[in-house]
């Protein structure tokens, strides 16, 4: 079975720009989340997707949207960048309804300039 | 407000040595824990996990304690291996009724010398 892919997997943008982030899930899993990672303060919870519905949202402003689509892809958008959004953006897949395993993707870096 | 910390950024053992990697929360509603291993370059990985109702989980050289009473969860790692140099990061479940949120600590970069 193939992982999780996230593309692209470095990006640069400058502030005030948007981007959009992709994740192709493990085939059969129906959940997407996503997590930003920072030094010093770990992965925190973006959003998370199943079903083509959004099921739960972290602490993040409305600049920070997704959505899923049929096949399960889910894509993340961030519009109006800053400079503190560079991050590694990891999207993770699970199985079902309730799963406690998450498989994670590589990530995309991004750098904001 | 971190929910789930890792006091410890890194943490150096000699090889054949135990690993002892801690994790504190604060949340008496998590329901699951789990430890990811990560590789530079690469997600996280599943490790291990333990339920809510378990003090102790184990599966080879790896072994998870949770002592709930103290809001402590450690992942014990015997004997260590030069390639379970990574970072580990503890994480925990709440169910919120539309599924579950994970909280994320920091992470430990584990060095193991040969």
């Amino acid at each position: 079975k193939a992982g999780v892919t996230q593309t692209p997997r470095y990006l640069i943008k400058t502030r005030g720009q948007q981007v959009t982030l992709s994740c192709s899930p493990i085939s059969g899993h129906r959940s997407v989340s996503w997590y930003q990672q920072t030094p010093g303060q770990g992965l925190q919870f973006l959003f998370e997707y199943f079903s083509e519905t959004q099921r739960n949202k972290g602490n993040f402003p409305g600049r920070f949207s997704g959505r899923q689509f049929s096949n399960s892809r889910s894509e993340m958008n961030v519009s109006t960048l800053e400079l503190g959004d560079s991050a590694l953006y990891l999207c993770a897949s699970s199985s079902g309804q309730v799963s406690y395993e998450q498989y994670f993707g590589p990530g995309t870096r991004l750098t904001v300039t | 407000d971190q929910q789930v910390k890792q006091n410890s950024p890194s943490l150096s053992v000699q090889e054949g040595r135990i690993s002892i990697l801690n994790c504190d929360y604060t949340n008496s509603m998590f329901d699951y824990f789990l430890w990811y291993k990560k590789y530079p370059a690469e997600g996280p990985t599943f490790l291990i996990s333990i339920s809510s109702i378990k003090d102790k989980n184990e599966d080879g050289r790896f072994t998870v304690f949770l002592n709930k009473s103290a809001k402590h969860l450690s992942l014990h790692i015997v004997p260590s291996q030069p390639g379970d140099s990574a970072v580990y990061f503890c994480a925990a479940s709440e169910f919120l009724g539309t599924g579950n949120q994970f909280y994320f600590g920091t992470g430990t970069s584990l060095t193991v010398i040969p």
